[in-house]
């Protein structure tokens, strides 16, 4: 049972570049997000969807664009890197709409440069 | 808006020591509360929840109880073992389609 599953496990970028941070969930979860992790500041919600084709931003959506064509796949896109965003980043997913459970994947590890 | 403070670690004890890690919440309503334990190089992984006050979340030996009238969900073990080293995150949901997360506290056990 894959879960969730996110690639790359780690990359690095220059400034400017972009990116794209898979996820994917075999669970048939409705709900699926994107958190950063950063030392001392816990987990923090960058966007999230509740069923394909409808997403909202969180509380650090700036810098990111997402979109969510089937139930299974919850893209993160980074549109022109800065080192603010070297972080380790989180997908997750919920059968529900967010009742709290949430599976995670296990990490995306980013540098920018 | 809805948050979550938890302890600053990181915590250091020996192995089959008493384990507490305290968690405050503010928020408005009735939120469900978790923790969840992320192991090295894992993601996070949801240890135990409660979803009203007084409700006591366990999970492998790990315990928590939702005290309402002091905001609080502090999560306790009786004897830590060294693969209970780890970071354990406390959160809150208030039915809404976000979860918040405290800071997380690092729990080192030594052998």
């Amino acid at each position: 049972n894959a879960g969730v599953t996110q690639t790359p496990k780690f990359q690095v970028l220059k400034t400017g570049q972009s990116m794209t941070l898979q996820c994917a969930q075999d669970m048939n979860h409705e709900y699926m997000s994107w958190y950063r992790q950063d030392p001392g500041m816990g987990l923090r919600l960058i966007h999230y969807s509740v069923g394909a084709g409808i997403t909202d931003q969180g509380e650090v959506p700036n810098g990111y664009n997402v979109s969510r064509s089937t139930t299974e796949d919850f893209p993160l896109r980074l549109l022109s890197a800065a080192p603010s965003q070297t972080s380790v980043y989180f997908c997750a997913s919920s059968p529900a709409r967010n009742t709290g459970e949430l599976f995670f994947g296990e990490g995306s590890r980013l540098t920018v440069l | 808006g809805d948050s979550v403070t938890q302890m600053e670690g990181p915590v250091t004890l020996s192995e089959e020591a008493f384990l507490t890690i305290n968690c405050t919440y503010t928020a408005t309503g009735y939120p469900s509360l978790f923790w969840y334990v992320q192991y090295p190089g894992e993601g996070l992984q949801l240890l135990l929840k409660a979803t009203k006050a007084d409700d006591k979340g366990s999970n492998k030996g790990f315990e928590a109880t939702y005290r309402k009238e002091t905001t609080s969900f502090h999560l306790e073990k009786g004897s830590v073992q060294v693969s209970d080293s780890a970071v354990y995150f406390c959160a809150l949901s208030s039915g809404g389609f976000k979860t918040i997360f405290g800071a997380g506290t690092r729990l080192f056990v030594k052998a």
